[in-house]
């Protein structure tokens, strides 16, 4: 069975620092897609960033970046230079190639101190 | 383009009562999900649909039901509310391989 772990409940960083989510996945699949989402106050699930397992670059959109590490199963988040706007619970996930299904690790919620 | 629309957006249930959420894309995706997700927690697959007409289990099945008789649309129904579905729940479709674009999520409470 597919798993997504998250091991850190909640991270805090200042205003304009860099900080790092961390993600660690198991699958048997060798074709797989992991994906971060953004979920802030409002409830709404945003896409963050996604990574096709068969790349080994990783990806980047603006100021988020993923360090992933697929031998390892590691798919960490960085952010630079956050924002306020950046405060939310963060998500990682795995999508199976049975029915496109995405499984979830538990979230990270993220402060950002002015 | 509305994308993925959900009604309501908040609902109170008393225990027993049944309730159908809506959800419906406009979007042409042949996949679609329902979620739970519980406070604090990440969301779980209640049912998905890979088509109209085909619907299949998730993680955490019991207690509803769904149909798919449109591409477009894909309710969920509760038959006999119990206090232990108070949750968000979040519908979400795709294409394959793609992101799943989500709802704004139903908050449900059953008291």
């Amino acid at each position: 069975a597919q798993t997504v772990t998250q091991s850190q409940p909640e991270m805090s960083v200042q205003e304009a620092e860099t900080v790092t989510l961390s993600c660690t996945y198991d699958t048997s699949e060798s074709d797989y897609y992991l994906f971060w989402y953004k979920q802030p106050p409002s409830r709404q699930m945003i896409l963050v960033i996604r990574q096709e397992a068969y790349k080994q670059q990783n990806a980047t959109e603006n100021r988020f970046s993923v360090n992933f590490q697929k031998a390892a199963k590691s798919f960490s988040l960085k952010i630079s230079d956050s924002q306020l706007g950046d405060a939310a619970m963060y998500f990682c996930a795995l999508i199976m190639q049975e029915a496109q299904k995405l499984v979830f690790g538990q979230g990270t919620r993220l402060t950002i101190n002015p | 383009n509305a994308g993925v629309t959900q009604t309501p957006k908040f609902r109170i249930l008393k225990i027993g009562q049944s309730m159908t959420l809506q959800c419906a894309q406009d979007m042409n995706h042949n996949y679609m999900y329902w979620y739970r997700q519980d406070p604090g927690m990440g969301l779980k697959l209640i049912y998905y649909s890979v088509g109209a007409g085909i619907t299949d289990k998730g993680e955490v099945p019991n207690g509803y039901n769904v149909s798919r008789s449109t591409t477009e649309d894909f309710p969920l129904r509760l038959e006999l509310a119990a206090p232990s579905q108070t949750s968000v729940y979040f519908c979400a479709s795709s294409i394959s391989r793609q992101p799943q674009h989500f709802g704004d999520g139903t908050r449900l409470s059953i008291l």
